[in-house]
């Protein structure tokens, strides 16, 4: 099976902060993503890395960046957090090799600033 | 662009009734599809996808979705709703671009007894 887990399932940050977010997967995927959620919006694409080193903006990246220095590790940074960056974070993976665009997910990382 | 769009936010069904979910989409080329469903505080777990052949595709949980070209929509159905099919569930369509899927806002189910 397909693991894709996500560093911390609850943080709780202050405006201004660092905040880094990790994901990792089992599969030896090249695609992985980082999505918000949020209420009404459905998921909303942040970043996407189709390989180590490589990303691609996503609909909403203003806010965020992300680190992939190994295959199976896509961080997103929030920089300078703010309240308006408050709340669930979404990680997926995918391999192109089956073109299939089937994206496992992680159980989310529900990000809250203060 | 494409596009998803889940036209309910919100269903209430009774347990035991059947449950359909609608989902129409926007893409010029033959479009992958795919429903999700969360859980409360989970991630997304794959339900079911189209991607071409019988029009009709069978995925967990007893769900079904039918793909039609003509009305742009793909839409999830289930016989006969058990309580613990209580979550949100998202529509998402595949984009060429990188793999990418396009997901709509999402309907959350409740279930009543």
């Amino acid at each position: 099976d397909v693991k894709v887990t996500q560093s911390s399932r609850y943080l709780v940050k202050r405006t201004g902060e660092k905040v880094f977010l990790e994901c990792v997967q089992d599969m030896d995927h090249e695609n992985m993503f980082w999505y918000r959620q949020d209420p009404g919006l459905g998921l909303r694409l942040i970043y996407f890395s189709y390989d180590v080193k490589m990303k691609e903006k996503g609909d909403i990246p203003e806010g965020y960046s992300v680190s992939r220095e190994k295959k199976e590790r896509f961080s997103l940074i929030l920089e300078s957090a703010s309240t308006n960056q408050t709340s669930m974070y979404l990680c997926a993976s995918s391999s192109p090799a089956i073109a299939s665009y089937e994206q496992y997910f992680g159980p989310g990382t529900r990000l809250t600033v203060t | 662009a494409q596009s998803v769009t889940q036209p309910d936010i919100h269903i209430t069904v009774s347990e035991g009734a059947s449950l359909e979910l609608r989902c129409n989409y926007s893409y010029g080329a033959t479009p992958y599809l795919f429903w999700y469903v969360q859980s409360p505080g989970q991630g997304l777990q794959l339900l079911l996808k189209y991607f071409s052949g019988d029009t009709l595709v069978q995925g967990i949980k007893g769900f079904e979705a039918e793909f039609k070209r003509s009305q742009s929509s793909f839409n999830l159905r289930k016989p006969s709703v058990h309580w613990s099919d209580a979550a949100e569930y998202f529509c998402a369509v595949g984009v060429s671009n990188g793999n990418k899927l396009v997901f709509g806002a999402g309907t959350i189910l409740r279930v009543k007894s």
